[in-house]
């Protein structure tokens, strides 16, 4: 049981340039989110996919695009990467719906981010 | 939306002392309250979290308490140990369905040997 994974750990790119975070779970979960941390500034939330074939903007959505592939899969797109986007991305999934015992589930689970330079 | 305030900045404990992180939110629609812990080079994970139908939890060493009319929680470390250094974030739930969290700006605690 893998968790949340992140593609690419470290990524530097100029500015302008094009890439694709990519992040899939594998825990069955409904929901995934994409974060950016920068100092100071705590966790930000870029987009949502509260379930698969749907996604919504967070706090900070412009430069960004994310594509919910799959329940697994959830991806963050920069179509041309400005210095204000470099950052530490983490991506985070959820089960959405109760537990057993009816609580609701609540509890994020993140990967390991990718930190990210655009120079 | 939900705004969420934590202080201090930054924390610096001896070992052994007693380490304590604020937080306060603003919308009081919703019922969990989560401290996550986060190592550098690694993501968030999930310390403790609470209920606004108690008071105070306490696993370990580590306390949350809460105060719902004041709108404030509060995370205690007892008996600090080095290996708690690290970032602390409180979060609250927002959004639709309160499916999504805002997190504080963080506190980075460092315990001295």
């Amino acid at each position: 049981n893998a968790g949340v994974t992140q593609t690419p750990k470290f990524q530097v790119l100029k500015t302008g340039q094009s890439m694709t975070l990519q992040c899939a779970q594998d825990m069955n979960h409904n929901s995934m989110y994409w974060y950016r941390q920068d100092p100071g500034m705590g966790l930000r939330l870029i987009y949502y996919s509260a379930s698969e074939g749907t996604t919504d903007k967070g706090e900070v959505p412009n430069g960004y695009n994310v594509s919910r592939l799959n329940k697994r899969e959830f991806s963050l797109r920069l179509e041309s990467a400005a210095p204000s986007q470099t950052s530490v991305y983490f991506c985070a999934s959820k089960f959405r719906g109760r537990l057993a015992g009816g609580k609701t589930a609540n509890e994020q689970f993140f990967g390991p981010g990718t930190r990210l330079t655009v120079l | 939306q939900q705004q969420v305030k934590q202080s201090p900045q930054s924390l610096i404990v001896q070992k052994g002392g007693i380490s304590i992180i604020n937080c306060a939110y603003e919308n009081t629609a919703f019922d969990y309250f989560p401290w996550y812990q986060q190592f550098p080079g690694k993501g968030p994970a999930l310390l403790i979290a609470i209920r606004p139908d108690v008071s105070e939890k306490k696993e370990g060493r580590f306390t949350i308490s809460f105060n719902k009319s004041a709108k404030q929680f509060s995370l205690h470390i007892m008996d600090s140990q080095p290996g708690d250094s690290a970032t602390y974030f409180c979060a609250a739930p927002g959004g639709t369905g309160a499916n999504n969290l805002f997190f504080g700006t963080g506190t980075r605690l460092t315990v001295i040997p």
